[in-house]
């Protein structure tokens, strides 16, 4: 079975530009979440799809980050546009219900200068 | 809204020690999982351990094993037999149950755990 696929596994930006995330989770999850960590921290969550709907995105700071799941497959997240603090791993989880435990990507690391 | 609080931030064990690690948590929920998440250098999230709060026993997989104290709102991680590739951050997370499914994890600050040759 292939885990959970991220892209970039590195990103590099300066402040105020923008910048995408790609999730592709276990075939045939119909969760997904993102979650942030930023160093020294455990993760946040910041959004939960449940297929292709929004069930969960209160912690998302919407006037800068979006999510969409287009299809209830992949995901993509962006930040529009980035701030310092945002310099933090981004991690993709999928299960095949939300009540069932979370399987992760290997996270993206995004760097702010 | 939940949280979870690891007071240990760092721990260090000689290869074949039995290390515990602490977790308490504070909900006004009833019905809910507790985990343990192993995080090497590699990031991945790797699952360690799962409790129902339901039940009262105590969950088991191979050399760890968790001491669940739901009064005491309390989820500690015993690793006996410790290995070299046990080193990493360990996160205790809290997920409540819903409806007909459950929320996102909430995460403590998380253990640095080394194991020592």
């Amino acid at each position: 079975e292939a885990g959970v696929a991220q892209s970039p596994r590195y990103k590099i930006i300066e402040k105020r530009q923008s910048v995408a995330f790609w999730c592709n989770p276990i075939s045939g999850h119909a969760t997904l979440y993102w979650y942030q960590q930023i160093l020294g921290q455990g993760p946040k969550l910041l959004i939960q799809f449940q297929n292709n709907g929004v069930v969960d995105d209160s912690q998302l700071p919407k006037d800068r980050f979006s999510a969409e799941r287009l299809k209830g497959v992949d995901s993509t997240l962006k930040i529009q546009p980035a701030k310092l603090e945002d310099s933090a791993v981004y991690l993709c989880a999928s299960s095949p219900t939300s009540n069932q435990p979370q399987h992760f990507g290997d996270g993206t690391r995004l760097s702010i200068l | 809204a939940q949280t979870v609080t690891q007071s240990q931030p760092e721990m260090s064990v000689q290869e074949a020690e039995t290390v515990t690690l602490s977790c308490t948590y504070d909900t006004s929920e009833n019905n809910y999982y507790l985990f343990w998440y192993k995080q090497p250098p590699s990031r991945q999230m790797i699952l360690v351990i799962r409790q129902e709060a339901y039940k009262q026993q105590n969950a088991t997989e191979n050399r760890f094993s968790v001491n669940f104290q739901k009064a005491a709102k309390s989820f500690s991680l015993k690793i006996s037999d410790s290995q070299l590739g046990d080193t990493a951050m360990y996160f205790c997370a809290f997920m409540k149950r819903t409806g007909g499914g459950a929320d996102g994890l909430t995460f403590g600050k998380g253990t640095h755990l080394i194991i020592q040759p």
